[in-house]
């Protein structure tokens, strides 16, 4: 079955760091997605992102963020300037359909920020 | 604000036995999802049941929604090892925004 890759699983880095989290959506998927989760807890919305735009964005989601789609397979987001509450799993997710279909996730990358 | 509000937080139950979980939704959906994730795994999709449907079937999976109370229940019957996991439901509350929950913690005790 077609999956979402993810890369870094791991990445530290140190605070005022900028990083940028890899997401490699599966292949005829449309729209495009970030979550994160903090230590296994609720799984929260960043953005989603369709058609190169970003179509809905949370409150968590501020002008440090930033997402992209450089060469029509891979979707990255950026972190400008980490802060230590940036600490989280960050999952990148796709679908052929929008919130109207589900929604295939991948493994995760686990960012820390010291 | 948060979405989905899941009903209890922590199960535990015997292997065999069947479990319940419930989640609470706030406006009005499109959809409601329900995933599986294992500890510091990515999510997996599970069941998904629309905002016309009221009740959905897939194995051992048994799913109700109700929109008057905005609500819905997930359960698993004949309940294994293997089932030990979070459960998050996730409403699809516009185009493009699915919200989850916080989740519950299913155990299985053997």
């Amino acid at each position: 079955e077609p999956e979402v890759t993810q890369t870094p699983s791991h990445q530290v880095t140190q605070m005022g760091q900028e990083v940028i989290l890899r997401c490699v959506p599966i292949s005829n998927h449309l729209y495009f997605y970030w979550y994160r989760q903090i230590l296994g807890q609720k799984v929260e919305f960043l953005v989603s992102f369709y058609n190169n735009e970003i179509s809905e964005k949370s409150e968590i989601f501020d002008d440090q963020f930033s997402v992209e789609r450089p060469d029509g397979s891979n979707f990255t987001l950026k972190i400008r300037s980490t802060k230590l509450e940036d600490s989280a799993m960050y999952f990148c997710a796709s679908s052929d359909g929008g919130a109207n279909e589900k929604l295939f996730f991948g493994s995760g990358t686990q960012l820390s920020v010291l | 604000s948060q979405q989905g509000e899941e009903d209890p937080q922590a199960l535990s139950i015997q292997e065999g036995e069947n479990a319940t979980m419930n989640c609470s939704y706030k406006t009005s959906i499109n959809n409601l999802q329900w995933y599986r994730q294992n500890s510091g795994r990515g999510l997996v999709h599970l069941i998904l049941i629309r905002s016309n449907e009221r009740e959905k079937h897939s194995g051992r999976l048994r799913v109700t929604l109700d929109t008057s109370k905005k609500s819905s229940s997930l359960l698993i019957t004949a309940s294994r090892a293997a089932d030990t996991a979070s459960y998050f439901c996730a409403t699809g509350v516009r185009d493009d925004k699915i919200i989850f929950g916080k989740g519950t913690r299913l155990h299985i005790l053997p």
